[in-house]
């Protein structure tokens, strides 16, 4: 069974630091694997997709990684700003169906 | 173009009433899955609709149903309420290819369900 794990559980940081979020998961078997982003009282929004197949995927100041051999996915943000403040969620996606497995996710504060 | 659309935003209803919650998804998009949200369990997945039939289900009782319509559109009810399901209930929306591996799931704001 699948189990996705994400620490720190929450993240204070001052404006303009690079930071890496992490996200580990015990069976290397996925389909892909989706980083999102959750505002307070909101839903979920799409950062970034990574294939089984790939190693990395880049939006803007967003990079993810994924390593399945080690079960690990980081996401990495440059430069982060107040409005990066939010609770990052990774999902690993196991089959053609679109039940994704979350980790309880890293609330990340960028302080100004 | 329109996000996935979730109606009502709050809802609050009382012990063993029912619910239906309604989600409208990115146009185009053909397969909707639901997701509850909740302190204590996190995001968990609830089913998933393609082309009206229900593709997989999540580890939740029978009270919980859902449906797809013909414009893709979807509503999930809960009956007999109870305190626990209390939670925000998040809808997504995909491109489904044909392989059905590639496409990010993309989700409405949810509706916010308060039993008491």
């Amino acid at each position: 069974k699948q189990e996705v794990t994400q620490i720190p559980a929450a993240l204070s940081v001052p404006e303009g630091e690079n930071l890496v979020l992490n996200c580990s998961f015990t069976d290397s078997a996925i389909y892909n694997l989706q980083w999102f982003r959750q505002d307070p009282g909101k839903g979920l929004t799409s950062l970034l997709l990574i294939q089984s197949s790939q190693r990395e995927q880049t939006s803007g100041r967003l990079n993810a990684s994924l390593d399945k051999s080690s079960g690990r996915s980081t996401l990495y943000i440059a430069a982060s700003q107040p409005g990066d403040s939010a609770t990052y969620l990774c999902a690993s996606r196991m089959d053609s169906s679109y039940k994704l497995i979350f980790g309880s996710g890293t609330r990340l504060l960028v302080r100004p | 173009k329109a996000g996935v659309t979730q109606t009502p935003r709050y809802l609050i209803k009382t012990r063993g009433q029912q619910v239906t919650l309604s989600c409208s998804p990115i146009s185009g998009h053909r397969s909707v899955s639901w997701y509850q949200q909740t302190p204590g369990q996190g995001l968990q997945f609830l089913f998933e609709y393609f082309s009206e039939t229900q593709r997989n289900k999540g580890n939740f009782p029978g009270r919980f149903s859902g449906r797809q319509f013909s414009n893709s559109r979807s509503e999930m009810n809960v009956s007999t309420l109870e305190l626990g399901d209390s939670a925000l209930y998040l809808c997504a929306s995909s491109l489904r290819t044909g392989s059905g591996l590639d496409s990010p799931l993309h989700f409405g704001n949810g509706t916010r369900l308060t039993v008491t």
